[in-house]
């Protein structure tokens, strides 16, 4: 299928290490969303691009998230020293642009657990 | 941001129709509405949007007031598999989907 890809699935990881979520976005589409979901909580926006212009950061929790985008290709979520409080999916999501009437198409998740 | 208000909750039974509320009062012009849902452990799916006339697709019926403060999400005949929680949202401008509590369905057999 040609859907919104996210890797890894599932991810442990120890608190203080850095993790790397990655998300492929359908192919042609321009915007491209992060948002995470803690669990029975509803979804935050964490970040948005549009094609190659500056990112919507304004959800990043703290700096030790950060996100790139190389083009309208893939994009890579990381979280530098990670916490307990971190543990949540992490949820992409892309459009063919950001007009408002476009169908904004989720991912799977990226199920991370910081222990 | 336009915010929108829907039931925290809702119940339904098997193969009846179902009318799942929301109220979005500070709506702008331009802002479409979109109904997203999502099922447990998985990532919200598509389901309808619409910016004034009412929508029909494979999946529900949009029907919209006419002075855009109100629409209502239609699901003909209810299955366990619609069993999730149903977003009502307002996309602004840059198409940022701003999620509130939604609706949890609950079907019963």
């Amino acid at each position: 299928g040609a859907g919104v890809s996210q890797s890894p699935s599932n991810k442990v990881t120890e608190k203080g290490k850095d993790v790397e979520l990655r998300c492929d976005p359908i192919s042609g589409h321009t915007a491209l969303y992060w948002y995470r979901q803690r669990l029975g909580q509803g979804l935050e926006f964490l970040i948005y691009f549009q094609g190659n212009s500056a990112p919507d950061k304004s959800g990043l929790p703290s700096d030790r998230f950060s996100a790139e985008r190389t083009g309208e290709s893939v994009s890579t979520l990381t979280i530098q020293r990670t916490q307990q409080e971190d543990s949540a999916v992490y949820l992409c999501a892309s459009s063919l642009s950001r007009f408002s009437g476009n169908t904004i198409y989720f991912g799977e998740g990226s199920w991370l657990t910081v222990v | 941001d336009a915010k929108t208000t829907q039931p925290n909750s809702m119940e339904s039974n098997e193969e009846e129709p179902v009318h799942l509320p929301c109220n979005h009062s500070t709506i702008s012009g331009t802002d479409y509405i979109h109904w997203y849902r999502q099922l447990p452990s998985q990532g919200p799916e598509y389901v309808i949007h619409g910016l004034t006339s009412n929508v029909n697709n494979r999946m529900a019926s949009l029907a919209i007031a006419e002075d855009r403060k109100s629409s209502t999400l239609i699901l003909h005949r209810a299955t366990l598999r619609d069993a999730a929680v149903y977003y009502c949202i307002l996309s602004n401008a840059g198409n940022m989907l701003t999620f509130g509590g939604g609706t949890r369905l609950m079907v019963k057999p």
